[in-house]
């Protein structure tokens, strides 16, 4: 069975602080692939980052870094000096060997200024 | 570049009328899919398609039907709308891979009175 918990369901952080959401996943495929979407107040959803499960390594891109651990099944995606702007839903999801996509709940992140 | 449409946009239904909603999407994706929206459970799946004359059902399948016979449209229908239909309805697309990501639309928000 395929699952993705994203156990933060809210977070609230004052602008200029780290966060970090949590992604944890679930899987019996050995070749798979994660996401993070973004979701503004607009209500877009918004194409982040994908890692496929044979790369361990860490990604940045700017204010943005993933952490992806398969010990542990963990994808975990780090805002570095956060900005209002950030404000929004996060979406973790999952693809295996079939065409489906696996999305956690959400998390929504509120930057305050 | 419009990517990925979705027609309409806002709709109120009375329960027992059926509408269609409309996804068209212009960068020759194959796979296409219908996911709908609700607060605290993230994206789930409705229905999916691997191309064109194919469908296949995805977690939430009930009270929903759809069509492919476009490669480039994804028709979700319901034929008997229920208030537990009203939801925020969003139509993705993807090239062949695993590692595609997928394209959103700007989704449709359907209200069931």
């Amino acid at each position: 069975a395929q699952k993705v918990t994203q156990a933060q369901t809210e977070i609230s952080v004052v602008e200029k602080e780290d966060v970090t959401l949590d992604c944890v996943y679930e899987t019996r495929d050995t070749t798979y692939y994660l996401f993070w979407y973004k979701q503004p107040p607009s209500g877009e959803l918004v194409f982040l980052i994908r890692r496929n499960s044979f790369d361990e390594q860490n990604e940045i891109s700017g204010r943005y870094s993933w952490n992806f651990q398969k010990s542990t099944s963990s994808f975990n995606f780090t805002i570095t000096a956060s900005q209002v702007v950030d404000s929004a839903v996060y979406f973790c999801a999952l693809i295996g060997n079939f065409n489906k996509f696996y999305f956690g709940s959400g998390t929504k992140l509120n930057v305050k200024p | 570049n419009a990517g990925v449409t979705q027609t309409p946009k806002f709709r109120v239904l009375k329960t027992g009328q059926s509408m269609t909603l409309l996804c068209a999407q212009d960068m020759n994706h194959e796979y296409m899919y219908w996911y709908r929206q609700d607060p605290g459970m993230g994206l789930r799946l409705i229905h999916y398609s691997v191309g064109e004359g194919t469908t296949a059902k995805g977690e939430v399948p009930d009270g929903y039907n759809v069509s492919r016979l476009k490669k480039q449209n994804f028709l979700l229908g319901l034929e008997s709308a229920a208030p537990s239909q009203t939801s925020v309805y969003f139509c993705a697309s993807r090239s062949l891979g695993g590692s595609q990501p997928q394209h959103f639309g700007d989704g449709t928000r359907l209200s069931i009175l």
